[in-house]
């Protein structure tokens, strides 16, 4: 079964300073790894994927994340983090031999203080 | 539209009450998905259609639930008799692609539906 664990509730950071959204997963064939983020009162929005390839990828607004397989992690990162990066991000992960299916994370809040 | 739309935004209803909850998605997205988010928790699958064919259907709660999608644009949730435990947001959310041939296809969601049962 496939599984995504997001392990903090809420990141504060500094605006200007790097910031990191821990996302580690389960499954048992090769991962497809997603980052959506949620807005208030908006739909979640695609940031950012990994299917292969590259262990680091790039996404929308200067947000990367990095896979590593020895520690089943896909982190999200940015190097320099703005008070409007502020809002609900989920890590989400798929397993292609168990259908067309998104799991997601529990979601983390990141507050990016001035 | 130029985005997945979602109808109605808010609805309230007692409990034993019959409920339908409306995706519009976009043009020409054949991949349509529904998702239930309850407060404080990420989105779980609930079921998928690529046109009009509900190809997976094992996220759907109870045989209260039923999705359909006739024409292969717009999709309707409908859950019977709504209980308490049915409260949360209902996302919908579209993809260009075939999901059962491109596994990496980037969804589009919509606002959601927010499900008040009292």
């Amino acid at each position: 079964a496939q599984s995504v664990a997001q392990p903090e509730d809420q990141v504060n950071v500094a605006e200007g300073n790097p910031l990191t959204v821990k996302c580690t997963y389960s499954v048992s064939g090769n991962p497809y790894l997603f980052w959506y983020v949620q807005y208030p009162n908006r739909g979640l929005q695609f940031l950012l994927k990994y299917i292969t390839g590259d262990n680091l990828v790039k996404g929308s607004y200067g947000f990367e994340a990095e896979f590593n397989k020895s520690q089943t992690s896909f982190h999200l990162k940015k190097p320099s983090a703005l008070v409007s990066d502020s809002a609900l991000y989920f890590c989400a992960v798929r397993d292609p031999r168990y259908g067309n299916k998104l799991v997601f994370g529990a979601g983390t809040i990141l507050r990016v203080k001035s | 539209g130029a985005g997945v739309s979602q109808s109605p935004r808010y609805k309230v209803a007692k409990r034993g009450q019959d409920v339908a909850l409306r995706c519009d998605p976009i043009s020409g997205h054949v991949s349509l998905f529904w998702y239930q988010q309850a407060l404080g928790q990420g989105p779980e699958f609930l079921t998928y259609f690529q046109n009009e064919a509900q190809l997976d259907k094992s996220g759907l709660p109870s045989d209260r639930f039923f999705a359909e999608r006739p024409e292969g644009s717009v999709s309707t949730l409908k859950i019977q008799r709504t209980q308490q435990e049915d409260s949360a947001v209902y996302l919908c959310a579209s993809s260009l692609v075939d999901s059962t041939r491109q596994a990496n296809e980037k969804l589009f969601f919509g606002s959601g539906t927010q499900l008040s049962v009292l």
